[in-house]
């Protein structure tokens, strides 16, 4: 069962602001949610996580409302640069230990056009 | 530069040969991961290292794989009798904080069994 469900495509234009909602209905009370970016033929490379309402850092915003059961990263005036896949993900504990795994889904592909 | 890396960064060999990968994380990093992505899809947990302990293997992990990290600093992953469904790109990430959901990827093996 999936835990978080995110479109599996979004098209914008250089300059444009590009919000990408994710839903996690079954979210854990002590689950963070985070939002990781991958290129082509690289690493998937961590953006921002949260727990509630914002967080902002220099790549973008994170909004999460107060039921937590989905969550929007926003990405302020988009370049070509930022064309790439864009992975939310919750909480996937590791047995026996304070760590997690990533539990990926296919992610949502931002294609940025001139 | 200090980040993740990985080799080779490609691979081809040919069904039913061994192979091995390697992965020097980032050097205080004491936690090591291995994921396998295949095109299309996201990330796949394999296993997980806390210093040289082997501490989670995911049922994604068949027999034929085998992980080690001797002395808890690089990693190897090796398979043998290698398959053609072994297609895919090997990615190693390592993170250093307990409870964390950063992990820092290295650029990942590709590896083409023919």
């Amino acid at each position: 069962l999936a835990k978080t469900t995110q479109p599996i495509s979004m098209d914008s234009y250089e300059g444009q602001e590009v919000n990408i909602t994710c839903s996690h209905n079954n979210i854990a009370t002590n689950d963070y949610i985070t939002w990781y970016q991958q290129f082509p033929s690289q690493g998937p490379r961590f953006i921002i996580q949260g727990y509630k309402t914002k967080v902002t850092n220099e790549v973008a915003s994170l909004f999460i409302p107060a039921d937590r059961k989905s969550s929007t990263l926003s990405l302020p005036r988009v370049s070509l640069s930022d064309t790439a896949v864009y992975y939310c993900l919750v909480g996937d504990p590791l047995f026996g230990s304070n760590d997690y795994k990533l539990s990926f889904g296919a992610g949502t592909t931002v294609t940025v056009r001139a | 530069d200090t980040g993740v890396s990985q080799n080779p960064r490609h691979k081809i060999t040919k069904r039913g040969q061994n192979v091995t990968f390697r992965c020097d994380p980032i050097s205080e990093h004491n936690r090591l991961y291995w994921y396998r992505q295949t095109l299309g899809q996201g990330p796949e947990f394999l296993t997980y290292f806390q210093n040289e302990a082997q501490l989670e293997k995911s049922r994604l992990l068949s027999d034929r794989f085998s992980a080690e990290r001797p002395k808890g600093s690089f990693s190897t992953l090796e398979i043998q009798r290698t398959e053609q469904g072994d297609s895919a790109m090997y990615l190693c990430a390592s993170s250093t904080t307990s409870g964390s959901y950063e992990q820092f990827f290295g650029p990942g093996t590709r590896l083409t069994v023919l």
